[in-house]
């Protein structure tokens, strides 16, 4: 059974560095990995969608990558901001019809002091 | 803007409570889905649906039901509530088909309190 894991479960940076979160998972055999960012006492917000065949994708100052054969995953942040204070998700998929097989890690909660 | 829309932000039950949650999605999705999120633990699946009646277990099904009459509409029921469930809900929708189609899209989430 696959199984996701984010360490560390919190982290705390001053504006402005540049950070890396991290995303592992037990089985290489997936189909996508999504990253995703809730804000407190909401849903989740899909940041980026990396496809198996690929290794990474970007977004503004966010940078996703996917190792699928040591099984991990990195969400790079640059200048990071009062606003990036969240908390991050993974979530990995085997089966590209449905999602029923989503499995997500149990986030890390980023706060960026101004 | 695509939206998936939770009724109630927070409720508070009583143990044996029957309870309703419901999900509405204006996107034409056919998956919706359930999820429970507690501290430490993740997003763990309860139920998800393809289609109009259609319904399968997800991963922790135990004491829920749901319901999906309307292709828009997918609710979550706890026929007799219990301390346990005392968690934030999550509903989600996508489309089935092409790779890109497949992103999830969440409601702002419910809070439910079980006393």
């Amino acid at each position: 059974k696959q199984e996701v894991t984010q360490i560390p479960a919190a982290l705390s940076v001053p504006e402005g560095e540049n950070l890396v979160l991290n995303c592992s998972f037990t089985d290489s055999a997936i189909y996508n990995l999504q990253w995703f960012r809730q804000d407190p006492g909401k849903g989740l917000t899909s940041l980026l969608l990396i496809q198996s065949s690929q290794r990474e994708q970007t977004s503004g100052r966010l940078n996703a990558s996917l190792d699928k054969s040591s099984g991990r995953s990195t969400l790079y942040i640059a200048a990071s901001q009062p606003g990036d204070s969240a908390t991050y998700l993974c979530a990995v998929r085997h089966r590209p019809r449905n999602n029923n097989d989503m499995r997500f890690g149990a986030g890390t909660r980023l706060t960026v002091k101004p | 803007d695509v939206k998936v829309t939770q009724s109630s932000r927070y409720l508070v039950k009583r143990t044996g409570e029957k309870v309703f949650l419901e999900c509405v999605q204006d996107m034409d999705h056919e998956n919706m889905f359930w999820y429970r999120q507690d501290p430490g633990l993740g997003l763990r699946l309860i139920y998800f649906s393809y289609d109009v009646k259609m319904k399968e277990k997800g991963d922790i099904p135990e004491g829920y039901s749901v319901s999906r009459e309307k292709k828009e509409r997918f609710s979550l029921i706890l026929e007799s509530a219990s301390t346990n469930q005392t968690s934030m809900y999550l509903c989600a929708s996508c489309q089935v088909g092409l790779a890109g189609a497949n992103v999830l899209t969440f409601g702002a989430g419910s809070r439910l309190t079980v006393l």
